[in-house]
């Protein structure tokens, strides 16, 4: 069964930075793309950036691109979320999602298994 | 950047009933790459459908997904109490991958 934990969320400052993880398991992780998709509260959801199974091929949302970073440990598992710059418009429950095949790109950027999330509140 | 707009905004229906939630997008999809997602309170999001029509493992045949273009539908046969959530509808046939503002199933 595939299981995908997320954790780093928290409180932080407008302006501040946070790192997300996500450890997976049931899958083989290092044979998947991975990404980062947010949920602010009461709101839709909104894809964040996306990472292809050898970190080849990144892509970013607008609202983030140049703040955020993603990358990936198959060794450990991991995912990671490098946020910096943080905004109001930022704070959302980030879910870690699995794509369905290794590649990361048009075509293949939808989500076929998703963690809880994790809470990011940006305030001061 | 493509705008899906899904209506209705919420939809209310009886269990056994039939629900037709639709999906429009502001120009064309690239080879259907349409997907449905099933959000119920307090939990991540399901997957149900990709390529427009293809549904996932595991679910069942009353869910079914169709369209091309630019109009996208999710038809859910005989309603069951626990099919009553937010439906979102996501476009992955070009960057940004863009989701519907959802449409709510309600009793």
């Amino acid at each position: 069964e595939v299981q995908l934990v997320e954790s780093g969320g928290g409180l932080v400052q407008p302006g501040g930075s946070l790192r997300l993880s996500c450890a997976a398991s049931g899958f083989s992780f290092a044979d998947y793309a991975m990404h980062w998709v947010r949920q602010a509260p009461g709101k839709g959801l909104d894809w964040v950036c996306g990472i292809g199974w050898n970190s080849g091929s990144i892509g970013y949302a607008d609202s983030v691109r140049g703040r955020f970073t993603i990358s990936r440990d198959s060794a450990n598992n991991s995912l990671y979320l490098q946020m910096t710059s943080l905004r109001a418009d930022d704070m959302a429950l980030y879910y870690c999602a699995k794509g369905p095949s290794h590649q990361f790109n048009s075509g293949t950027t939808f989500f076929d298994s998703w963690g809880q999330g994790t809470l990011v509140t940006v305030s001061s | 950047e493509i705008v899906l707009t899904q209506s209705p905004g919420t939809l209310s229906l009886s269990p056994g009933e039939r629900a037709t939630l639709s999906c429009r997008a502001s120009q064309s999809v690239s080879s259907s790459y349409v997907a449905w997602y099933q959000q119920k309170p307090g939990q991540a999001p399901r997957l149900l459908i990709y390529a427009a029509s293809s549904r996932a493992t595991g679910i069942p045949d009353r869910f079914s997904g169709s369209g091309s273009g630019t109009d996208f539908t999710l038809t859910i046969s005989r309603l069951e109490p626990g099919d009553f959530a937010v439906y979102y509808c996501q476009q992955y046939g070009s960057s940004p991958y863009s989701f519907g503002q959802g449409t709510k199933l309600e009793i």
